[in-house]
């Protein structure tokens, strides 16, 4: 079945640290590729997303790519901040589907 | 331009009890999905709404039910709660369901059984 597969947490780092999470999705059919962000006490942002193999999502300086041939969509961030501590999911959609698929979730948090 | 609100924020109940759990989505929007957060999880999908019918289900029981009303807020209603069911429950809106990807999200409501 669907499935997403985050590298587990927590991930500590000092500020303008190169922060990566690896996240790797089942290949069945030809799924679009998010990542959200739970900062503490809200619910979920959308952070960015790819829709297609080779797609870069971007957004507040994180990038990820929509890699077919690995099956990841991994996040990273140049130089991390303080305020970019929470909690990171990612998330498959199914082709004409409607059921988000998330992660476990990978907590970060940065040290100043 | 108002986002997804939730209510309650909190909510305690006992096992077997009923819990109603009301969501109004962002302005505009006409899809409502529910999801189910366990504590130092992800999110799972519950059902999710689309101008008032049912658009699919996760693999959660029949006690788990919905309703999506003209002004396309909606509830979630759980019946015979378990302890399992607690969790953070997670309402998100979106324009289209094919769009579902991009969904906002509501703060939650924190559900306790005991």
């Amino acid at each position: 079945g669907d499935s997403v597969t985050q590298m587990e947490g927590p991930v500590t780092l000092s500020e303008e640290a190169f922060l990566t999470i690896n996240c790797t999705y089942t290949a069945t059919g030809y799924p679009s590729l998010f990542w959200y962000v739970q900062y503490p006490g809200e619910g979920l942002q959308l952070l960015l997303k790819a829709t297609k193999a080779d797609d870069k999502g971007s957004n507040k300086g994180f990038e990820a790519t929509y890699r077919k041939e690995t099956t990841s969509f991994h996040l990273e961030k140049g130089s991390v901040q303080v305020s970019d501590s929470a909690v990171y999911f990612c998330a498959r959609l199914k082709a004409a589907g409607n059921k988000l698929t998330f992660g476990g979730g990978t907590r970060v948090l940065v040290k100043p | 331009e108002t986002g997804v609100t939730q209510s309650p924020t909190h909510l305690i109940k006992t096992r077997g009890q009923q819990v109603t759990l009301r969501c109004s989505s962002q302005s505009g929007h006409n899809t409502v999905s529910w999801y189910q957060q366990a504590l130092g999880q992800g999110p799972q999908f519950i059902f999710q709404y689309y101008r008032e019918e049912e658009n699919g289900r996760g693999n959660f029981p029949p006690r788990f039910s919905g309703l999506q009303f003209p002004n396309y807020s909606s509830e979630l209603n759980v019946n015979a709660l378990e302890l399992d069911d607690s969790a953070l429950y997670l309402c998100a809106s979106s324009l289209e369901s094919l769009t579902m990807g991009e969904q906002y999200f509501g703060p939650g409501t924190r559900l306790t059984v005991t």
